[in-house]
């Protein structure tokens, strides 16, 4: 099963790129990374995901390296409401998200 | 449109007591799941129902019981309750298996 190693923890001054990364060097060619972020105690909330292409939504991009052994997730413009942990995930057997200990972003005026 | 609903949103048992966490959703998913969150780690999964009448295990089942009640509903059962099984218990659900999971607000539960 894949599995992701995160930084701890990130700082990002506000207005700035957040660039979030993620090593899951062990992935299958089928396997799609998931970003998540959990605001406080919160239930987590989807941001994006891909398989081999980038993808861009309204929250975020995600930058996928060409042998799919790391991702970066970007906040292009961070606000103080971005401060969380991030998590990034990767399908078990396709069906169990298993949570890491994320990444917790502070981002600061 | 309420989205994915949990109740309730904080209990106490003691150990050995039983109960029901109830989770519901509106926005017609076929998968539904439950995780469970201790202090300072990430979510592991209890258990999933791919799509109604099915429930599958996840990475931590032991101790718990689930049922899939409808297609709106998945309830979470401790039949003996212990104080390991203390922990924030999110429910989630998706379109269906292996596409994004949409979570509700969390209950939080301690056992004495």
């Amino acid at each position: 099963d894949a599995k992701t190693t995160q930084p701890t923890s990130m700082d990002c001054a506000e207005g700035r790129a957040a660039n979030l990364p993620c090593n899951h060097s062990t992935i299958s060619g089928n396997e799609y990374v998931y970003w998540y972020r959990q605001i406080h105690s919160q239930g987590p909330q989807y941001i994006i995901h891909g398989l081999k292409n980038n993808e861009t939504n309204e929250m975020a991009s995600l930058i996928i390296t060409e042998d799919r052994k790391s991702s970066t997730l970007i906040l292009p413009h961070a606000t103080l409401r971005d401060t969380a942990v991030y998590y990034c995930i990767v399908l078990y057997n396709n069906n169990d998200m298993r949570f890491g200990a994320g990444t917790r972003l502070t981002v600061k005026p | 449109n309420a989205g994915v609903t949990q109740t309730p949103k904080f209990q106490v048992l003691k150990t050995g007591q039983s109960m029901t966490l109830q989770c519901a959703q509106d926005m017609n998913h076929n998968s539904m799941y439950w995780y469970r969150q201790d202090p300072g780690m990430g979510l592991r999964l209890i258990y999933y129902s791919a799509s109604e009448g099915t429930t599958d295990k996840g990475e931590v089942p032991n101790g718990y019981n689930v049922s899939r009640l409808n297609k709106r509903e998945f309830s979470l059962r401790l039949e003996s309750a212990a104080p390991s099984q203390t922990s924030v218990y999110f429910c989630a659900t998706g379109v269906e298996i292996r596409r994004p999971q949409y979570f509700g607000p969390g209950t939080r539960l301690l056992v004495l």
